[in-house]
């Protein structure tokens, strides 16, 4: 079985400054791991995905993820937030031979003008 | 490319009664799977599709059921509603060639059934 902890609940962040949202996992398998971004009373969104190979994964908006294997973490980073990024993030995780996500509680991100 | 679809937007029902939620996947996936998502919480999963059989099972119990259909769309069934069953409904889809660790197992969200339960 898989479990996902997201560090944070809430995050305010001025515009244009940088922001990490922190998603650690638990697995005794392989995994699979992802960022999805929900905007209000909307559906998921994949921002980015870690299948394998390169540990620094660039998605969608300008984020970007690192897989860290020893730390059992996978933070998301931004370097400069717009006011547009303000959503809720999810980390999720999916192991080997399940087919299911595994999603952490989710981090609240708000930009202030 | 069209995403993945889901009806109704909202549905208002009241507990004790049965409500039939539908998805359709992109075009070309054969995997669907369903989510609950309660508010401040993340989505928890409830079942998975492929190719009209079940292939996983959350957590959850027996009034909630499933089925696939052959162009692939599919229909999550809660019985006997409880307050407690309102919630966000999400429904995601994959290619779904196998279990294992594949690009192919990437599972893309519809924007989800808004149920309320009175």
């Amino acid at each position: 079985a898989q479990s996902v902890t997201q560090l944070d609940s809430q995050v305010p962040v001025f515009e244009e400054a940088p922001v990490e949202l922190r998603c650690n996992y638990s697995s005794s398998v392989s995994v699979y791991l992802f960022w999805y971004v929900q905007y209000p009373n909307q559906g998921l969104q994949l921002l980015l995905k870690y299948l394998s190979g390169s540990t620094l994964v660039k998605g969608i908006n300008g984020f970007e993820a690192e897989f860290n294997k020893s730390q059992t973490s996978f933070h998301l980073r931004k370097p400069s937030v717009h006011i547009s990024d303000t959503a809720e993030y999810f980390c999720a995780v999916r192991g080997a031979g399940s087919y299911q996500l595994t999603f952490g509680k989710g981090t609240k991100l708000s930009v202030i003008p | 490319d069209a995403g993945v679809t889901q009806s109704p937007t909202h549905l208002i029902k009241t507990r004790g009664q049965q409500v039939t939620l539908r998805c359709s996947p992109i075009s070309g996936h054969k995997s669907v799977s369903w989510y609950q998502q309660v508010l401040g919480q993340g989505p928890q999963f409830i079942f998975q599709y492929y190719e009209k059989e079940e292939r996983g099972r959350g957590n959850f119990p027996d009034r909630f059921s499933a089925r696939q259909f052959p162009n692939y769309s599919s229909e999550l069934n809660v019985n006997a509603l409880l307050l407690g069953d309102s919630a966000l409904y999400l429904c995601a889809s994959s290619f779904g060639t196998s279990g294992g660790l594949q690009d192919t197992d990437t599972q893309y969200f519809g924007p989800g059934t808004r149920l309320t339960v009175l």
